[in-house]
């Protein structure tokens, strides 16, 4: 167990739909990074919070948004849903301080979302 | 242009027998390594890092890593595979100036008992 929770672990919705996934940190961390994982993408950076401000952006679609709360906890927001946006997210943090790129990314179990 | 590769979609070992693993970078500059392991349906566990130092890097469950700069590369290892290893595994680089990981493909590793 890594720390680091993700809920709902499932979630199964209609296309045009939005969706909001929710991610704790572990104790601690201030860093949030989300990824999404599919088949046909791999692995991929989403966006990622530091102290509540966002830090960096990766493949992040305009569709989606992301925040993090005075509590830590983030929350990735997926809009307008397409079939193509199924896949795994993983949310993961990382110690205390950002930019420090030798910090390992602990991850959450994911949220597996089914767009229909 | 920065990458990191997983040249092997699948790797079979027989249990008993020495497992590779391997993962090969492009990038400018020295890069943070670091291998993951996804079993199904869980998420990623971290396993080790390459940071500086000592090319060779212990990790959890009796995993071992290399890194070779002259071959760009960190290929996992472990002497002596279980069945319990088959799994998924990721190879990450955290390039300089990057906050993230950008991930391999993936190699789907299947122990035959």
């Amino acid at each position: 167990d890594s720390g680091v929770t993700q809920t709902p672990k499932h979630l199964i919705t209609a296309t045009g739909q939005r969706v909001t996934l929710r991610c704790s940190p572990r104790s601690g961390d201030l860093s949030v990074y989300w990824y999404q994982q599919s088949l046909d993408q791999g692995l991929q950076f989403l966006i990622q919070y530091y102290n509540g401000e966002e830090r960096a952006k990766g493949n992040i679609l305009e569709r989606f948004s992301a925040q993090q709360f005075p509590d830590l906890h983030s929350e990735l927001n997926l809009s307008s849903l397409e079939l193509g946006d199924s896949a795994l997210y993983f949310c993961a943090s990382s110690p205390r301080a950002s930019g420090r790129a030798f910090e390992t990314q602990y991850f959450g179990p994911g949220t597996r979302l089914l767009v229909l | 242009a920065q990458s990191v590769a997983q040249p092997e979609d699948q790797v079979n070992v027989a249990e008993g027998n020495p497992l590779t693993v391997k993962c090969t970078y492009s990038v400018s500059g020295n890069p943070y390594l670091f291998w993951y392991v996804q079993y199904p349906n869980r998420g990623l566990q971290f396993l080790l890092k390459y940071i500086t130092g000592d090319n060779l890097v212990k990790g959890s469950y009796g995993f071992e890593a290399e890194f070779n700069k002259s071959q760009t590369s960190f290929h996992l290892k472990k002497p002596s595979a279980l069945v319990s290893d088959s799994a998924l595994y990721f190879c990450a680089v955290r390039f300089p100036g990057a906050n993230n990981l950008f991930f391999g493909t993936g190699t789907r590793l299947t122990v035959i008992p």
